[in-house]
């Protein structure tokens, strides 16, 4: 099964709107971490925004808010005002707990979305 | 500050040859990670490894393999490269704490094909 669920293979947005994508995942740990990241065609992960699974209250940064909805399991990205600029990838990714011992890092990421910001 | 870098950008190989990918962490970050990308899919995870130590493994064959050195740097190497192993190979670099919030500073990749 699928631990990292992105069902938008691909969205529109007009400029100066909201969208959301999407992102459902799947773990038994209590203890995880939801990164989502934006990937430009020059192909580097740029990190926007995380979520712990103990975090009661949503993330946000800047123009990037978090709508975590843990019963559901589901944490989807929200970016208000879209730009031009905005046109990417973006991946959603978990990080399990617990580890494999100190130092031990994973991600697991989702297919993505690709995002097309219209003037 | 340099962020992390990858060596080489571009290559073309041809099937059965040998490649090897460099990586080059953000200074301090001694946890190197290795994804590989295959267009239209998202990364997935290979290796990783701190403190010269390998600390995960992902399901890929043994014909991948690789290592850090003692100043954190890392190569990826394939042997037999099949046709499959075209794609983007992405080195992600991490301060690897046990706090879940720890971020993962991505390089450009290295874009492999393979012909």
């Amino acid at each position: 099964a699928q631990k990292i669920t992105q069902t938008q293979p691909g969205m529109f947005v007009q400029e100066k709107e909201a969208v959301t994508l999407d992102c459902t995942y799947d773990t038994s740990d209590q203890s995880y971490g939801l990164f989502w990241y934006k990937q430009p065609s020059s192909g580097e992960m740029i990190f926007l925004i995380y979520q712990g699974s103990y975090d009661e209250q949503n993330a946000t940064e800047g123009r990037y808010s978090l709508n975590f909805q843990k019963a559901r399991k589901s944490a989807n990205l929200v970016i208000s005002a879209s730009q031009l600029g905005d046109s990417a990838m973006y991946f959603c990714a978990m990080r399990e707990g617990p580890y494999s011992g100190a130092g031990s890092y994973q991600l697991t990421f989702g297919k993505g979305t690709k995002l097309s910001v219209i003037p | 500050d340099a962020g992390v870098t990858q060596s080489p950008t571009h290559l073309i190989k041809t099937r059965g040859q040998h490649v090897t990918l460099r990586c080059s962490p953000i200074s301090g970050h001694k946890s190197v990670s290795w994804y590989q990308q295959v267009l239209g899919q998202g990364p997935q995870f290979i290796f990783q490894y701190y403190e010269k130590e390998e600390r995960g493994r992902g399901n890929f064959p043994d014909r991948f393999s690789a290592r850090q050195f003692p100043n954190y740097s890392s190569e990826l190497n394939v042997n037999a490269l099949l046709l499959g192993d075209s794609a983007l190979y992405l080195c992600a670099s991490s301060l690897a704490t046990d706090f879940l919030n720890t971020e993962a500073f991505f390089g450009q990749g290295t874009r492999l094909t393979v012909v």
